[in-house]
């Protein structure tokens, strides 16, 4: 089992383009998560998805979109980056909301 | 809505050292704790977990916390350090309604040889 994957592991991107993170789970869990991780700011939910076929905002979803694509799959999108979203973000699952969650191992983000 | 505290930003401990890391929570119902470890460059690994029960949770690694209600804390100890052990430690908690998932801001440990 591979676990969390996430793509890509870095990214520079310039402020106003856009780009979707891909995140993929083998674990056949339920629910998967999008954080971001700045210093001295522990993990910040971004947005998470409880089921397949729901989403919802976390604490920090402005500027971003997420699609849960099947029970595998959830992206996250930044539709017109900024560089205040130059951070690392970590896609995570879990079998149920309040289960042990799982993490992929990141995507460095930085936007000049 | 839930919170965490991690009153300590950076500790640093000898190898072979005892270690305490504190965790406060606010949360008006019976919590699920969580201790994760982030090794430099890594993702987050699951070191124990509290849902219920015993009140006194072993780990990996030689990982152990302790839950107490009266205190709202859910700190890790871990007897002896090894210099492997040197990372970020995140308490977190969990609840079955509304923003599910809170992250303390986490500690930084450093361990001297």
């Amino acid at each position: 089992n591979a676990g969390v994957t996430q793509t890509p592991k870095f990214q520079v991107l310039k402020t106003g383009q856009s780009m979707t993170l891909q995140c993929a789970q083998d674990m056949n869990h339920n629910s998967m998560y999008w954080y971001r991780q700045d210093p001295g700011m522990g993990l910040r939910l971004i947005y998470y998805s409880a089921s397949e076929g729901t989403t919802d905002k976390g604490e920090v979803p402005n500027g971003y979109n997420v699609s849960r694509l099947n029970k595998r799959e959830f992206s996250l999108r930044l539709e017109s980056a900024a560089p205040s979203q130059t951070s690392v973000y970590f896609c995570a699952s879990s079998s149920s909301l309040v289960d042990t969650q799982y993490f992929g191992p990141g995507t460095r983000l930085t936007v000049l | 809505a839930q919170s965490v505290t991690q009153p300590d930003i950076h500790i640093t401990v000898s190898e072979g050292a005892s270690l305490e890391l504190r965790c406060n929570y606010s949360y008006g119902a019976t919590p699920y704790l969580f201790w994760y470890v982030q090794s430099p460059g890594q993702g987050l690994q699951l070191l124990l977990k509290y849902f219920s029960g015993d009140t006194l949770v072993q780990g990996i690694k030689g990982f152990e916390a302790e839950f107490k209600r009266s205190q709202s804390s859910f700190n890790l100890r871990k007897p002896s350090v090894h210099w492997s052990d040197a990372a970020e430690y995140f308490c977190a908690v969990g609840a079955n309604y509304g923003q599910n998932f809170v992250f303390g801001p986490g500690t930084r440990l450093s361990v001297l040889p």
